[in-house]
């Protein structure tokens, strides 16, 4: 149980177009959903907190327009990048709080690839 | 501000040799401290959740402890497919969100 799906798992796109990544939950209500940003060797960087219905909250340092979030229901958030440039090329990961003992489940990320 | 510090950086270790991965912590009240393992490519796989000290968890050849400064990792007679990165994460104060260490990464050679 407890499992986010998340597509694409990996994108090339042009520089200056936009790329819109998916996660569901597939078996649960995700009422708060994470968007984290790892570059390689790295650990897992947090990009914003999205609440269903509610605007995200996003950490020091990250672009809200550039990096746009919906949560619009409660098994799907999105992030859509917005004129991608080569510098966003990483691996994002969404994440779910379940709560409980299991408390956060991942997606398995998209590697995103700017040319 | 809340820091999770884990040690060491990368670790290589020969099939059967035990050991133990550290996670250091400072944060203000913690709600639960998170083990994940990761695949290259891939997204953390929910390992083990601790909330107080004393605490123990154990899966196969895993077991994770807690203090109150830190968490251990032991890996009992680790094989090939143990090889991953290993990462710890915290939930402190009123807070929901993973605060994340580096990770380990191990390699464990045949």
């Amino acid at each position: 149980g407890a499992v986010v799906s998340q597509h694409p798992s990996r994108v090339i796109c042009k520089s200056g177009t936009s790329v819109k990544i998916e996660c569901r939950s597939l078996d649960f209500q995700a009422t708060t959903m994470f968007w984290y940003r790892q570059f390689p060797k790295q650990s897992l960087m947090l990009m914003a907190t999205s609440n269903e219905g509610s605007k995200a909250t996003y950490e020091q340092g990250v672009e809200k327009d550039k990096f746009l979030i919906n949560h619009a229901s409660l098994t799907l958030s999105t992030l859509t990048v917005t004129s991608a440039h080569p510098e966003d090329s990483s691996f994002y990961i969404c994440s779910a709080e379940v709560g409980g003992n299991y408390g956060y489940t991942f997606g398995s990320g998209t590697r995103l690839t700017v040319v | 501000e809340d820091q999770v510090t884990q040690s060491p950086e990368a670790l290589r270790l020969q099939e059967g040799e035990s050991s133990s991965l550290n996670c250091s912590y400072t944060v203000s009240g913690l709600r639960g401290l998170f083990w994940y393992r990761q695949d290259p490519g891939k997204g953390p796989e929910f390992l083990f959740t601790l909330y107080s000290a004393g605490e123990e968890k154990e899966k196969e050849r895993l077991k994770a402890t807690l203090t109150k400064k830190e968490s251990f990792l032991h890996i009992t007679a680790p094989k090939p497919e143990d090889s991953a990165t290993y990462l710890c994460a915290v939930v402190s104060g009123g807070y929901n969100k993973l605060i994340f260490g580096a990770g380990t990464r191990l390699a464990v050679h045949p």
